[in-house]
């Protein structure tokens, strides 16, 4: 089982280059996000996609664009990187189970912006 | 928005002992979730509470959704070296469409 895959493993942009990190499900779940995480911190929602065709703001939004491609591929776009973006970035879905959700978590993008 | 604090924020023990780690926040949560993370890898899903009071196991990890609903508590007996990584809290409300919000997280070690 894949499960949530996300491409590239690790990227090295230079400060103002864009990229698109890349994440795909194969758990037909409805719901997919994009956290990121930070040395000592938690992980902080970017945006998130609770069915095909929907996408919302979370908490860290800004310099971020996201693509709800399909119900499997949901995707993060840096228009302009800058170095505050240096992060290591996480695509997750989720079930909706009793009383909340539980979130799969694919294996992770870190990124450096020079 | 509402925070997580857990504790401690980092933890160093021998192989055998039990590790207790904890999150409080100043608001009440619907559904507690406990998480790992392993180096180099992203989240697992280890322990979900849905209810005040529950106390629920998953072989040597207990976790507990406190009375108050704004703490849980994570309990690891019998610690072995694959215990090693990343734990992370979260909480989530009903009114915020099941989102989570998690804690800044614990960082066990384990020496054999």
């Amino acid at each position: 089982n894949a499960g949530v895959t996300q491409t590239p493993k690790f990227q090295v942009l230079k400060t103002g280059q864009s990229m698109t990190l890349q994440c795909a499900q194969d758990m037909n779940h409805n719901s997919m996000y994009w956290y990121r995480q930070d040395p000592g911190m938690g992980l902080r929602l970017i945006y998130y996609s609770a069915s095909e065709g929907t996408t919302d703001k979370g908490e860290v939004p800004n310099g971020y664009n996201v693509s709800r491609l399909n119900k499997r591929e949901f995707s993060l776009r840096l228009e302009s990187a800058a170095p505050s973006q240096t992060s290591v970035y996480f695509c997750a879905s989720s079930e909706l189970g009793t009383g909340g959700e539980k979130l799969f978590f694919g294996s992770g993008t870190q990124l450096s912006v020079l | 928005g509402q925070q997580l604090n857990q504790s401690p924020q980092s933890m160093f023990i021998q192989e055998g002992e039990d590790v207790s780690m904890n999150c409080t926040s100043s608001s009440i949560f619907n559904t507690w979730l406990w998480y790992k993370q392993d180096p180099g890898e992203g989240p697992v899903l280890l322990i979900a509470l849905y209810k005040a009071g529950e106390l629920t196991s998953n072989g040597r990890l207990t976790a507990q959704f406190g009375i108050t609903r704004k703490d849980s508590f994570l309990n690891i007996s019998a610690s072995i070296p694959s215990d090693v990584g990343i734990y992370f809290c979260a909480g989530q409300l009903r009114t915020n469409a099941g989102k989570s919000t998690f804690g800044d997280g614990t960082t066990l070690t384990v020496k054999p």
